[in-house]
């Protein structure tokens, strides 16, 4: 159980064009799902917070308008980043929280590779 | 806001030894402290976790152990297997909040 999707898991585009990544709970219903990007070697940097039917709310530093969270079901959270250049390049990655089970447990996808040239 | 500190960066062990991570908090409101485990090119997996209510959890080569007064709390891996190599990430949340404090990361090598 407690199993998170991601599609795509790789990407490759040019600049300037917008990118969507999906994040779905495949077996249960997520009050809330987490973006997180990763850089090389690095920890996983939480983008924003995103709960089913209200906006999603962003970390400091984290551009609302470059980085746009829908999340209109419980099993589905998108981002989409618009206009992207190659500074954009990273890892994706989305957690979900189970809406009946534990209050902290955290469940990660695979991660989407986004590579912008 | 929480700090999660995380040592060491890099750990090699040799097959069937034992490695040793360690974490560090600092706020005591924190109470949920799970460890993932990453793989290269693949997203965080839950290994273990434990809540402030216990000091040690197990599970077969897997335990953590937690002492809340001293706000750390470490994972320990007994007989090491190459499958084991990986980065380890530890993190601490509360219940009042959403997000969760990643430490920085330990590279783990087994060596065959």
């Amino acid at each position: 159980g407690a199993v998170v999707s991601q599609h795509p898991s790789w990407v490759i585009c040019k600049s300037g064009t917008s990118v969507k990544i999906e994040c779905r709970s495949l077996d249960f219903q997520a009050t809330t799902m987490f973006w997180y990007r990763q850089f090389p070697k690095q920890s996983l940097m939480l983008m924003a917070t995103s709960n089913e039917g209200s906006k999603a709310t962003y970390e400091q530093g984290v551009e609302k308008d470059k980085f746009l969270i829908n999340h209109a079901s419980l099993t589905l959270s998108t981002l989409t980043v618009t206009s992207a250049h190659p500074e954009d390049s990273s890892f994706y990655i989305c957690s979900a929280r189970s809406l009946a089970g534990s209050y902290n447990e955290q469940f990660f996808g695979p991660g989407t590779r986004l590579t912008v040239l | 806001g929480e700090n999660v500190e995380q040592h060491p960066s890099t750990l090699s062990v040799q097959e069937g030894d034992s490695a040793v991570i360690k974490c560090t908090y600092s706020d005591s409101a924190s109470n949920y402290f799970p460890w993932y485990k990453q793989e290269l090119g693949k997203g965080p997996q839950l290994i273990i976790d434990i809540r402030s209510n216990v000091g040690e959890k197990k599970d077969q080569r897997i335990a953590v152990t937690l002492n809340k007064t001293a706000k750390h709390f470490s994972l320990h891996i007994t007989e090491t297997q190459p499958e084991d190599s990986a980065v380890y990430f530890c993190a601490a949340t509360s219940n009042t909040g959403n997000q969760f404090y990643f430490g920085t990361g330990t590279s783990l090598t087994v060596i065959p």
